[in-house]
């Protein structure tokens, strides 16, 4: 079946500007999380969703980031007016109800010029 | 603090050899879950292996199998017959207890197999 999917793949941004990443996850899955993945890193916990509710935004780096996932699938993390420290690759991954294990989309590579 | 740790920064291993990648882990959590995943250069995380903190046996999956110590908090992966396309970062990761998933991240290990 179809996996976790992203877009865009790659997103290059002039500093200040706002962007938008999109997460669609694997159907029927509850959870969903976004990740930030430095370059030489491990990725680092931003936000979690469980359906629509946004039950966890403590790793969100500033009030610059916001997730939303208004009908419980697709989910959007915004940045506004990105800075350098933004470049990063921001992973998505899902799970189904009460399990553990995450699948993870293939990310998207944002560079703030 | 809950904490992954991973001490080898690159590994190299022989092809059809095997190898194995150390992670430590540091929780005061009774129940947890362990993770290892394989980056390769595309970058997608792709999951190999689970071990639950309450689980009797070592898991395994294909040509991985955990080595999960839980008095010494570690949980190494093993993968068996390397093979060329085993090249990639492998990152172990810990979930904590409750109802919030997220995982928590080691640095990761840097796998090259050579032919």
């Amino acid at each position: 079946g179809a996996g976790v999917s992203q877009s865009p793949r790659y997103k290059v941004a002039k500093r200040g500007q706002d962007v938008a990443l999109r997460c669609d996850p694997i159907s029927g899955h509850v959870s969903l999380f976004w990740y930030q993945q430095a370059l030489g890193q491990g990725p680092e916990f931003l936000t979690y969703f469980q359906n629509e509710a946004q039950l966890d935004k403590s790793g969100l780096p500033s009030d610059r980031f916001f997730a939303e996932r208004p009908e419980g699938s697709v989910s959007t993390l915004k940045i506004q007016r990105t800075q350098q420290e933004d470049s990063a690759v921001y992973l998505c991954a899902s799970s189904p109800h009460r399990q553990d294990t995450q699948y993870f989309g293939p990310g998207t590579r944002l560079t703030v010029l | 603090a809950q904490k992954i740790t991973q001490t080898q920064p690159g590994m190299f291993v022989q092809e059809k050899e095997a190898v194995t990648l150390d992670c430590t882990y540091d929780t005061s959590d009774p129940s947890y879950g362990l993770f290892w995943y394989k980056q390769p250069s595309s970058g997608e995380m792709i999951f190999l292996i689970y071990q639950g903190s309450y689980d009797q046996q070592n898991a395994t999956e294909g040509r991985y199998s955990l080595n999960f110590q839980k008095a010494r908090k570690s949980a190494n992966l093993v993968i068996s017959a390397s093979q060329l396309g085993d090249s990639a970062m492998y990152f172990c990761a810990m979930s904590p207890a409750g109802n919030n998933r997220k995982l928590i991240w080691g640095l990761g290990t840097s796998l090259a197999v050579n032919p």
